[in-house]
């Protein structure tokens, strides 16, 4: 299994430009997540679906936006990028245990920088 | 207040020594807490997760949970070297969502 996947690994863009981040899922989780990670900042929420077929707004929406294309793949779009936006991102699922919590397992992250 | 706290660091600790990390959160109805490590440059990986008060152990890992105090903690036993890592602590947040702390850099020097 390969867990999380993520597609680009590394990315360069200059403002105003726009680009999709790719996630796919191989552990039939129903539930899948964008973060993005900036120094001091920790782990803020962009974007999560529950399920296939809905997405909410998380921490940080603004200027993203989100695709559930199947159970497996979640996709992030960025319309018009701008160096606020330069951080790493990271997509995750989670599937909840019974009697506990979800566990949230992470992809590799992509590191995106806009110019 | 912030959600979920923690100690930016770092906290050094030599080779063999227990290391303590620490952790806040504000909402006293949260009922599961995790701790993620996170290698530099890497993505975090599930460490440790508790759900009730009191301590549980993996291994050289402990993580003692007190709900009244509303404190989480990681110790790790023997540290190493390996262990030189971010340790980001995660409460849920409505309906499978987790907050994440800013996290505490680890330092292990041999």
């Amino acid at each position: 299994n390969a867990g999380v996947t993520q597609t680009p690994k590394f990315q360069v863009l200059k403002t105003g430009q726009s680009m999709t981040l790719q996630c796919a899922q191989d552990m039939n989780h129903n539930s899948m997540y964008w973060y993005r990670q900036d120094p001091g900042m920790g782990l803020r929420l962009i974007y999560y679906s529950a399920s296939e077929g809905t997405t909410d707004k998380g921490e940080v929406p603004n200027g993203y936006n989100v695709s559930r294309l199947n159970k497996r793949e979640f996709s992030l779009r960025l319309e018009s990028a701008a160096p606020s936006q330069t951080s790493v991102y990271f997509c995750a699922s989670s599937e909840r245990v019974a009697g506990g919590s979800d566990t949230q397992y992470f992809g590799p992250g992509t590191r995106l920088t806009v110019l | 207040q912030k959600e979920v706290e923690q100690n930016s660091g770092p906290l050094s600790v030599p080779e063999g020594a227990i290391a303590s990390l620490n952790c806040t959160y504000s909402d006293r109805v949260s009922q599961s807490f995790f701790w993620y490590r996170q290698y530099s440059g890497k993505s975090p990986e599930l460490i440790m997760s508790i759900y009730s008060n009191g301590d549980k152990e993996d291994g050289r890992f402990t993580a003692q949970l007190n709900k009244a105090s509303q404190y989480v903690s990681l110790l790790i036993r023997d540290s190493q070297p390996s262990d030189s890592a971010t340790y980001l602590c995660a409460v849920p947040r409505g309906f499978q969502k987790l907050v994440f702390g800013t996290g505490t850099r680890l330092l292990v020097s041999p």
